[in-house]
């Protein structure tokens, strides 16, 4: 699986949107940007994945860039319940599921 | 209501001990995982399985064994060969082990091992 960078920390303010970046300049042709939260001492949450498209669901959106180096998670409105480590992976069918997550960013929503 | 369990949510065992820590699953999910999370880091492959009596080691596998009998079931043993056991344990399955929409990963509570 290719590896991700993001950076390690983040602020947002209550209500306005929060923009994880994340790059993953390795990424094959075959793998799918997928992104997870977890709140504090809980099992990871899935949120958003995408190939190639930007992708949107109730709880985000996913931009990808077209060479598919870097995303970006948009949460259009960050709520103070948002405060997590947010994990950016990529998977593939070569690794047949195995997925490495990094060290992720601690985003902090501040009212 | 379908979900991921693992129990217990908290574990203290002796050192030298071995320790099994049980993940069951409903979901009707083939593949199953085991990842480590040490405090202030993201989570490491221990073990995976991607089909009933089949698993493969992860990057941590060292210390560790897993068993998967049944498709629902995939507990993890913690051996006294693994030097510093002391960790949060996570679980996780997925509808299939290879890739494509929706296959993402759904996780377990967690369990909190601390070995005294």
């Amino acid at each position: 699986d290719a590896k991700t960078t993001q950076p390690p920390s983040m602020d947002c303010a209550e209500g306005r949107a929060a923009n994880l970046p994340c790059n993953h300049s390795t990424i094959s042709g075959n793998e799918y940007v997928y992104w997870y939260r977890q709140i504090h001492s809980q099992g990871p949450q899935y949120i958003i994945h995408g190939l190639k498209n930007n992708e949107t669901n109730e709880m985000a959106s996913l931009i990808i860039t077209e060479d598919r180096k870097s995303s970006t998670l948009i949460l259009p409105h960050a709520t103070l319940r948002d405060t997590a480590v947010y994990y950016c992976i990529v998977r593939g069918y070569t690794n047949a599921g195995k997925s490495t997550f990094g060290d992720g960013t601690t985003l902090t929503v501040k009212p | 209501d379908g979900g991921i369990t693992q129990s217990p949510k908290y574990l203290f065992r002796k050192e030298g001990q071995n320790v099994t820590l049980s993940c069951e699953q409903n979901l009707n999910h083939d593949a199953m995982y085991w990842y480590r999370q040490d405090p202030g880091q993201g989570l490491r492959l221990i073990y995976y399985s991607q089909i009933v009596n089949d698993f493969q080691k992860g990057d941590i596998a060292e210390g560790y064994s897993v068993s998967r009998e049944k498709k629902e079931s995939f507990p993890l043993t913690v051996t006294s060969a693994q030097k510093n056991p002391t960790a949060f344990y996570l679980c996780a399955s997925s509808l299939t082990g290879g890739d494509g929409p929706y296959n993402e990963q759904f996780f377990g509570p967690g369990t909190r091992l601390t070995v005294l």
